[in-house]
């Protein structure tokens, strides 16, 4: 199976800040139709995941444009260019590309 | 707009069968596949498997001896059925469509 790792674990920001988390993939995520399926999702407390970004660096429908997503193969990084409040909870970086399908560990953003 | 919702029981006796329905509207199952998702009490996300627009299905490997996925597009439901649940089953249990739309999530616990 794909391992995700992502770092840090937990970030600590004031708001306004830019913040980066980084994914690693212990093998590459390029499809043979030539897509990269590695998303990234938020998950609130207490609320279900919500899709940021997918396919690397497309953002989903509503999500605001502080954030983005980079990367390529096996080294992914989403972007936060200016925390908001509303950013705090838990993100994690999922792969499609090979079955089963797997996510990171999680990375914990609070308010510093 | 695109909703998922799941049910079932919030209790299952050890080694007994838990079945979910995720009802979904919006949408037609024969447009677009259904993952199921779980997480365990302050824990990760575990991809369980999927149901896709033609009915085939995909499952997690570590999984797929207890488990099933079907559904019945008359009614826009998709079902889960897992047999010889083990306390570590314990886990909100989360339909979505694709990853970007996600039910609320149904708590099921593993106990005598």
């Amino acid at each position: 199976d794909v391992v995700l790792t992502q770092t840090p674990p937990t970030l600590s920001a004031t708001i306004g800040q830019s913040v980066s988390i980084s994914c690693r993939s212990s093998q590459s995520l390029l499809d043979s139709d030539g897509d990269t399926y590695l998303n990234w999702l938020l998950q609130r407390p207490g609320q279900s995941p919500q899709l940021l970004i997918y396919s690397v660096s497309n953002l989903e429908s509503g999500v605001p444009n502080r954030f983005s997503g980079s990367g390529s193969e096996t080294d992914f990084t989403l972007k936060i260019s200016g925390v908001e409040a509303e950013d705090l909870g838990v993100y994690y970086c999922m792969q499609a590309t090979h079955a089963p399908y797997t996510f990171g560990a999680g990375t914990k953003l609070e308010l510093k | 707009q695109v909703q998922l919702k799941e049910s079932g029981p919030g209790l299952v006796q050890p080694s007994e069968t838990l079945s979910l329905t995720c009802t979904v509207s919006g949408f037609s199952l024969t447009s677009y596949g259904v993952n199921w998702v779980r997480q365990p009490p302050g824990k990760g996300l575990e991809w369980m498997g999927t149901i896709w627009n033609d009915g085939s299905t995909d499952y997690n490997s570590a999984l797929k001896s207890r488990l099933s996925i079907s559904r019945d597009t008359s009614k826009s439901q998709v079902f889960l059925k897992m047999n010889s649940l083990q306390t570590e089953d314990t886990a909100i249990y989360l339909c979505a469509r694709g990853f970007a739309h996600w039910g609320q999530g149904v708590m099921v616990t593993v106990s005598s």
